[in-house]
C-alpha cells in the first residue's frame, strides 16, 4: 500500500510570486485535505477536496486555492505570496468523507520559506 | 467553534517515567478525537482515534483515553525513542470532517 506523497519537499519564493505544491493520495483514499502548520503550531486546515470539488474551507483568503484530479491526487495553489505563508504545508488522505472511517493519513509535508 | 488545548507545552521524562499529556476540547458534535505523533519536519503520524466517553486504546507504551470533556495519552516506561510532538485533534460535524489540532506537547525522553 502507497502512503501519501507530496512534492516538492523543501520550496524557497519570494514575496509576491504564486507556487504549487502537490500531493499523491493513499491507495484507495478519495479525498485530499490540506492543512498549514506554523512553526510550533498545530496543523490548520485550508480546505478539502472529494470528487474532484472544493467540500469545505478553514479561515484562509481566496488566494489559497486548489484542485483534485480524478485520480485523486491534488494541488494547491497560493498565489500573491506574503511572509506569513512561510509554514510546513500538509496534504491528508481519507476515504469518503461521508463514510465511518475518519482517520486521515498525512504526507511528509513541503516546507515553503518566503523571503 | 471547535477548540482544543494541550498541556503542558513541553515534557521532559526519565527513560522509564510514565506520566500523561492532557488534551482538553470543546466541539460542537463529536465525530471523533485523534492523536498524531510528530518528528521534527515530518507529517504527523497517526496513533489512534477515540469515539465516544470511557473509550480506550492501546498501542505499545501508550495508551489513549477519552471522557467528555478531554483526553489524556498515557505512556509508560518511555524510552528515548518516544521522544516526539504528541497533536490532538478534534473532528467534529462538519461536512468536511476536518480536523482541529491543538498546539502539541513536545516529549523529550532522556537516557
Amino acid at each position: 500500500e502507497t502512503g501519501v506523497t507530496q512534492s516538492p519537499t523543501h520550496l524557497i519564493k519570494t514575496r509576491g510570486q504564486q507556487v504549487t505544491l502537490r500531493c499523491s493520495s493513499q491507495s484507495g483514499h478519495n479525498t485530499v485535505s490540506w492543512y498549514q502548520q506554523a512553526l510550533g503550531q498545530g496543523p490548520q486546515f485550508i480546505f478539502q477536496y472529494y470528487r474532484e470539488e472544493e467540500n469545505g474551507r478553514g479561515n484562509f483568503p481566496p488566494r489559497f486555492s486548489g484542485l483534485q484530479f480524478p485520480n485523486y491526487s491534488s494541488e494547491l495553489n497560493v498565489n500573491a505570496l506574503e511572509l506569513d505563508d512561510s509554514a510546513l504545508y500538509l496534504c491528508a488522505s481519507s476515504p469518503t468523507p461521508a463514510g465511518g472511517d475518519y482517520e486521515q493519513y498525512f504526507g511528509p509535508g513541503t516546507r515553503l520559506t518566503v523571503t | 467553534e471547535d477548540q482544543v488545548t494541550q498541556s503542558p507545552e513541553a515534557l521532559r521524562l526519565q527513560e522509564g517515567e510514565s506520566s500523561s499529556l492532557n488534551c482538553s476540547y470543546t466541539v460542537s458534535g463529536l465525530r471523533g478525537l485523534f492523536w498524531y505523533r510528530q518528528d521534527p519536519g515530518k507529517g504527523p503520524e497517526f496513533l489512534f482515534t477515540l469515539y465516544s466517553a470511557g473509550e480506550e486504546k492501546e498501542k505499545e507504551r501508550l495508551k489513549a483515553t477519552l471522557t467528555k470533556k478531554e483526553s489524556f495519552l498515557h505512556i509508560t516506561a518511555p524510552k528515548p525513542e518516544d521522544s516526539a510532538t504528541y497533536l490532538c485533534a478534534v473532528q467534529g460535524a462538519g461536512s468536511a470532517r476536518q480536523l482541529t489540532f491543538g498546539s502539541g506537547t513536545q516529549l523529550t525522553v532522556l537516557p
